[in-house]
């Protein structure tokens, strides 16, 4: 049982480059998130989604794209890297309304736009 | 008004102490809370849900004031493995699919 797996770890990008960030989970998790975390900042949510197909936005999305084509995989995409979405980046997923349950974050990927 | 809001310390507290960090909320409507612990440069992990009768953990113990929108978590003998960045998180709307967390309360535990 692998839980959340974020793949790369660790990228840097050119600014204006475009880059996608993975994420799947195999623990049949419903709901599912990206969060940002930045030194002061806390985390901070970008996109998230209640389910295949279904997919709101968080408090930061601007610059993100998200889809749900299926219950395992939640991708991130940056359409434009820019030097201020340098940043640490969380994808997490829960079984169903957060009522008693946490989230399981994957370990995160590291991203640096130069 | 920040959603979350957490004192963030950095607290430094010999092993052995009682320490408790305490966190306000903004939305009355939130109805799902949570303390996660966070080692650096690592992901965040559920530690505890908060409920509103109060719950324990072994050393943990959270509280849940609604009428306050407050929340604490109290650490009793305190180890040097329970250094690490400590995050409140509430639920940020009704259906209760996106969480919302504070900025994080560093704990330092000394021998």
């Amino acid at each position: 049982n692998a839980g959340v797996t974020q793949t790369p770890k660790f990228q840097v990008l050119k600014t204006g480059q475009s880059m996608t960030l993975q994420c799947a989970q195999d623990m049949n998790h419903e709901y599912m998130s990206w969060y940002r975390q930045d030194p002061g900042m806390g985390l901070r949510l970008i996109h998230y989604s209640v389910g295949a197909g279904i997919t709101d936005q968080g408090e930061v999305p601007n610059g993100y794209n998200v889809s749900r084509s299926t219950t395992e995989d939640f991708p991130l995409r940056l359409l434009s890297a820019a030097p201020s979405q340098t940043s640490v980046y969380f994808c997490a997923s829960s079984y169903g309304r957060t009522s008693g349950y946490g989230y399981t974050f994957g370990s995160g990927t590291r991203l640096t736009v130069v | 008004r920040k959603e979350v809001e957490q004192d963030p310390g950095p607290f430094n507290v010999p092993e052995g102490a009682t320490v408790a960090f305490n966190c306000t909320y903004s939305n009355s409507a939130s109805q799902s809370f949570f303390w996660y612990r966070q080692d650096c440069r690592k992901e965040p992990k559920l530690l505890m849900s908060v409920y509103s009768s109060g719950n324990e953990d072994g050393r943990f113990t959270a509280q849940l004031n609604r009428a306050s929108q407050y929340i604490s978590l109290l650490i009793r003998d305190s180890k040097l493995s329970d250094s690490a960045t400590y995050l409140c998180v509430v639920n940020s709307n009704q259906a209760g699919t996106a969480l919302i967390f504070g900025k994080g309360t560093t704990l330092s535990v000394s021998s």
